[in-house]
């Protein structure tokens, strides 16, 4: 099972609510990842998770709260987004940390109103 | 530090036509490579990886690539492409010793299959 799971698929929020993002994988992976993607561009890095732990955080502003209560989830907490946070939030994990191949999810079509 | 470049923004090809997708990366050290395939509001699908070995890798969906050190590429090819592989395709290269916090992506080839 190569496959790494997000809910929801779509989300629409206005700029005072708070909303979370999930993901999660079986695929026994001890780095999870959380990237950005605005429309034809490439996935940006925000957080990457080893071993439950944040290890990166790309300087990514505090509106953004990851959390990783276990070795298969990986939450995004969402609170007081702007417009221009509006892209496709991607998840992604790999074997662990030094492992280049990363297994993506099919991401959440976030829009911020 | 290492980059990515795909030569091409967009690929216009007709079905059953070859392609052949360009990557140039830049690195001064040793490096993992991976083409990445998007299709419409979907996330990233592996097509294949270079980490060691033969230069040229099978992927998926009859993609291969060919590594090659002295030029610094790693083009993605298909001798007969589908409609269905109009997508979006991402080159991207990590360092085998740094992997984990840095898998740089190139800007991406938008392929475009038409009958």
């Amino acid at each position: 099972d190569t496959e790494v799971t997000q809910t929801p698929k779509h989300l629409v929020m206005g700029m005072t609510n708070k909303k979370s993002l999930k993901c999660e994988q079986h695929m026994g992976h001890r780095a999870m990842y959380w990237y950005k993607q605005k429309a034809k561009k490439p996935p940006e890095l925000m957080f990457v998770y080893s071993y439950e732990k944040l290890s990166i955080n790309e300087s990514v502003p505090s509106r953004f709260s990851p959390e990783c209560p276990n070795s298969s989830l990986l939450n995004l907490h969402l609170h007081a987004l702007q417009p221009e946070d509006s892209a496709l939030y991607l998840c992604a994990s790999s074997q662990d940390s030094m492992q280049g191949e990363r297994y993506f999810g099919p991401g959440t079509r976030l829009t911020v109103l | 530090a290492q980059s990515v470049t795909q030569l091409d923004s967009q690929v216009p090809v007709f079905e059953e036509a070859p392609v052949e997708l360009r990557c140039n990366y830049s690195s001064s050290v040793s490096v993992y490579l991976f083409w990445y395939v998007q299709y419409p509001n979907q996330g990233l699908q592996l097509l294949l990886k270079y980490l060691s070995g033969s230069t040229l890798v099978k992927g998926i969906n009859g993609f291969e690539a060919e590594f090659n050190k002295s030029q610094t590429s790693f083009h993605l090819r298909k001798p007969s492409v589908h409609i269905s592989d109009t997508a979006e395709y991402f080159c991207a290269v990590s360092d085998i010793y740094q992997a984990g916090t840095a898998l740089i992506f190139g800007k991406g080839t938008t392929l475009s299959v038409s009958s």
